[in-house]
């Protein structure tokens, strides 16, 4: 059964930092393409970027509103997904959500996230 | 940023059938990227329920279904029952943004 278990997330103030979080099991995660994908209270699904497989490259993508402030890693051998999020934002207020990239396409899988609070 | 765009809310009687629509543009639906479906209940997490355009995870009613024409994309719900409330996602790539899309969201309501 795959398990997307996120953890980290809390209250921050403007202008700080945090480090999400995802333990990964129930797939073979070093071959997957991880994403990360937020949603704000009421609001939509926003995806926030990816990181590809090792044996894709590794290299990651992220959407225009976090580039340059939020980076994903990954540590395979820990089945553990991280994002790293810098000079965090009140809007930057959300629930994230660790998925992995089905080949058939789509995210198939969804944990409960983890709530992050910019707040001064 | 949402780039794909859905109508803010539908609603019909139990029963009907009800549609809810996806634009996009050549750089992700038109490009000929795929679309995915998810549905939101009230105070859960988002749940697949179309991928690659028409095809249901096991477990989804086939009272849903998904279909793809040029630049846009729907899904469609028929026999609507009261679980169906929820808020509805489509969700595709985007080459020009080099990452993944979601579309405005739908809310359905029963009347």
């Amino acid at each position: 059964e795959v398990q997307l278990v996120e953890s980290g997330g809390g209250l921050v103030k403007p202008g700080g930092s945090l480090r999400l979080s995802c333990a990964a099991s129930g797939f073979t995660f070093s071959n997957a393409w991880m994403s990360w994908v937020r949603q704000a209270p009421g609001k939509g699904l926003e995806w926030v970027g990816r990181i590809k497989s090792k044996t894709d490259g590794g290299t990651t993508d992220y959407a225009t509103p976090v580039k340059g402030r939020f980076t994903i890693s990954r540590d395979d051998s820990k089945n553990t997904l991280y994002l790293q999020m810098n000079s965090l934002k009140t809007e930057d207020t959300a629930v994230y959500y660790c998925l992995n990239w089905n080949d058939k396409g789509g995210f198939h899988y969804w944990g409960q996230g983890t709530l992050v609070t910019v707040s001064s | 940023q949402s780039v794909l765009t859905q109508p803010p809310s539908v609603s019909g009687a139990p029963g009907q059938r009800v549609t809810i629509s996806c634009t996009g543009s050549s750089s992700n639906i038109g490009a000929g990227f795929d679309v995915h479906w998810y549905q939101q209940l009230p105070g859960t997490a988002p749940k697949l329920l179309i991928y690659g355009n028409s095809n249901r995870p096991s477990g989804v009613p086939d009272r849903f279904s998904g279909s793809k024409s040029g630049t846009s994309a729907s899904l469609a719900i028929t026999g609507l029952q009261a679980e169906d409330e929820a808020d509805y996602y489509c969700q595709s790539y985007d080459s020009s943004l080099s990452g993944y899309v979601f579309g405005t969201g739908t809310k359905v309501t029963v009347l």
